[in-house]
C-alpha cells in the first residue's frame, strides 16, 4: 500500500453543481478524517469516520456536505448545490486509532466553483 | 477563533544552519502534537509528534521541543538542506485524537 489516495486531484464546476470526491485510505487504518484548506490556512477539519461510523462533524459542514465511509473501507465527500466560497483543496487522512495519532494524508482534490 | 498559531509567515536560512519554526496554542487541554511539511501540489507529510509528558522528541534532523508552561512548541531542522524548503505546519489535539488543529504554516526557504 503506497499511502492515502483521492480522486479526483483537480475538479471543476459550476455553482449549483453537485461534486463528488473519493478517499481510499491506508489499507490498515481504521480511522479516516476530512480537511478543507484555502489558500493562506491550515487544514481545518470537517469530519471523521471510525470504522464506518461518523463520529464527529464540524459547525464548518453544512447540510450541503455529506461523507460516508461504507464498510469502513473507502469514503466519500458529496457537496450539493455548490458555491464559489466551496472552492478549496479538500484533504483526506487516515490514522490507525489506539496506535497512535499521526495522521497521513493523501495529495488533496483541488474544487474550483465558477 | 485560531487556536493553534504560527506567527512567522516565512523564513529564510542558509544551507547547513539551524532553522526554527515556532507555534504557540492557546488552549490548555492540547496534549499531543504534530509537525507537517507541505510541498506545493501534495498534502502535508508527518513529520514528527510529540506529547505532552516529554518536553523533547529527536528523530533525525528534526527536534521538536515543548513548552508546556508557555503553550508554546517548536521543530528544530539541524542542518538545514534545499529540500526542506516548503510550509511547515503545526497541528495540536486534545489526548483523544479526534480533531487536529492547524496553525496557519510557517514558509520554509533554504538557500544554498
Amino acid at each position: 500500500d503506497t499511502g492515502v489516495s483521492q480522486d479526483p486531484r483537480h475538479k471543476i464546476t459550476k455553482r449549483g453543481q453537485n461534486v463528488t470526491f473519493r478517499c481510499d485510505p491506508i489499507s490498515e487504518h481504521n480511522r479516516l478524517y476530512w480537511y478543507r484548506q484555502t489558500l493562506g490556512q491550515g487544514p481545518e477539519f470537517l469530519t471523521y469516520f471510525q470504522n464506518e461510523a461518523q463520529l464527529e462533524k464540524s459547525r464548518l459542514l453544512s447540510d450541503r456536505f455529506s461523507a460516508e465511509r461504507p464498510k469502513g473501507s473507502f469514503s466519500t465527500l458529496e457537496i450539493q448545490r455548490t458555491e464559489q466560497g466551496d472552492s478549496a483543496m479538500y484533504l483526506c487522512a487516515s490514522s490507525l486509532f489506539g496506535d497512535s495519532y499521526e495522521q497521513y494524508f493523501g495529495p488533496g482534490t483541488r474544487l474550483t466553483v465558477t | 477563533d485560531q487556536q493553534v498559531k504560527q506567527n512567522s509567515p516565512s523564513l529564510s536560512v542558509q544551507e547547513g544552519r539551524i532553522s526554527i519554526l515556532n507555534c504557540d496554542y492557546t488552549n490548555s487541554m492540547f496534549d499531543y502534537f504534530l509537525w507537517y511539511k507541505k510541498y506545493p501540489a501534495e498534502g502535508p507529510t508527518f513529520l514528527i509528534s510529540i506529547s505532552s509528558i516529554k518536553d523533547k522528541n529527536e528523530d533525525g534532523r528534526f527536534t521538536v521541543f515543548l513548552n508546556k508552561s508557555a503553550k508554546h512548541l517548536s521543530l528544530h531542522i539541524v542542518p538545514s538542506q534545499p529540500g526542506d524548503s516548503a510550509v511547515y505546519f503545526c497541528a495540536a489535539s486534545a489526548r483523544t485524537g479526534n480533531q487536529f488543529y492547524f496553525g496557519t504554516g510557517t514558509s520554509l526557504t533554504v538557500i544554498p
